[in-house]
């Protein structure tokens, strides 16, 4: 697709279940990241990828949230045993080099929305 | 550590007014990178600017406008002649050497939510 695809839109969790939130990069970008932006907050770095290798989960809260991109294209970031803190909407972004210092853009999805009930 | 602060949390202007949305950044670096990025409902960030360090040049797009100053560590964002499709969250942002391996992460402030008024 022409932008960053994230599905689903909305979830709804109980707590204390799994989830799994998708991204679909834009085609051939090389980086790819997570962010976690809670309700009236800016959003904040969970995880960064260049292509299938994670250089970064310095930003994952806890060790329920496990990302990974296995071929180098699309990403899931799964949330095990999900709390209420966790309601937040989860951005991806991706880009098509290394870092920003190269004057690229780092281009963000519409976000998943989780709510932790 | 990184900062950027984003002190006005809400802005409310009339159509066809100028508005300046405030941001000030904190780095130890002396290379980095400011952002600003629009999130209208729908919740997807749009870019709007990148600004490397060392370009202190005002920049102007169309009705929007950038001054970067670095001697205040401020990077201020005007809008002239507000329309109302305008209104969104914007979000200043920075990226710098020490936030990993190479500038890839962003830091962002809290966003200042602007409504435009008909």
């Amino acid at each position: 697709g022409a932008g960053v695809s994230q599905s689903p839109r909305y979830k709804v969790a109980k707590r204390g279940q799994d989830v799994a939130l998708r991204c679909d990069p834009i085609s051939g970008h090389v980086s790819l990241f997570w962010y976690q932006q809670a309700l009236g907050q800016g959003p904040e770095f969970l995880t960064y990828f260049q292509n299938e290798a994670q250089l970064d989960k310095s930003g994952l809260p806890s060790d329920r949230f496990f990302a990974e991109r296995p071929e180098g294209s699309v990403s899931t970031l799964k949330i095990q045993r999900t709390q209420q803190e966790d309601s937040a909407v989860y951005l991806c972004a991706s880009s098509s080099t290394w870092g920003t210092e190269s004057g690229n853009t780092i281009y963000f999805g519409e976000g998943s929305w989780l709510t932790v009930v | 550590a990184q900062k950027v602060t984003q002190a006005q949390t809400e802005i409310s202007v009339v159509e066809k007014e100028d508005v300046t949305l405030d941001c000030v950044y904190e780095t130890r670096d002396t290379t980095y990178y400011l952002f600003w990025y629009k999130q209208p409902p729908s919740g997807e960030l749009v870019f709007l600017i990148r600004r490397n360090s060392f370009d202190e040049q005002n920049e102007i797009s169309g009705r929007y406008s950038w001054n970067f100053q670095k001697s205040t560590s401020s990077f201020n964002f005007t809008i002239t002649a507000s329309q109302v499709v305008d209104s969104a969250v914007y979000f200043c942002a920075l990226s710098d050497s020490y936030s990993g391996a190479g500038s890839y992460q962003l830091t962002f402030g809290k966003g200042t939510k602007l409504s435009v008024i008909p």
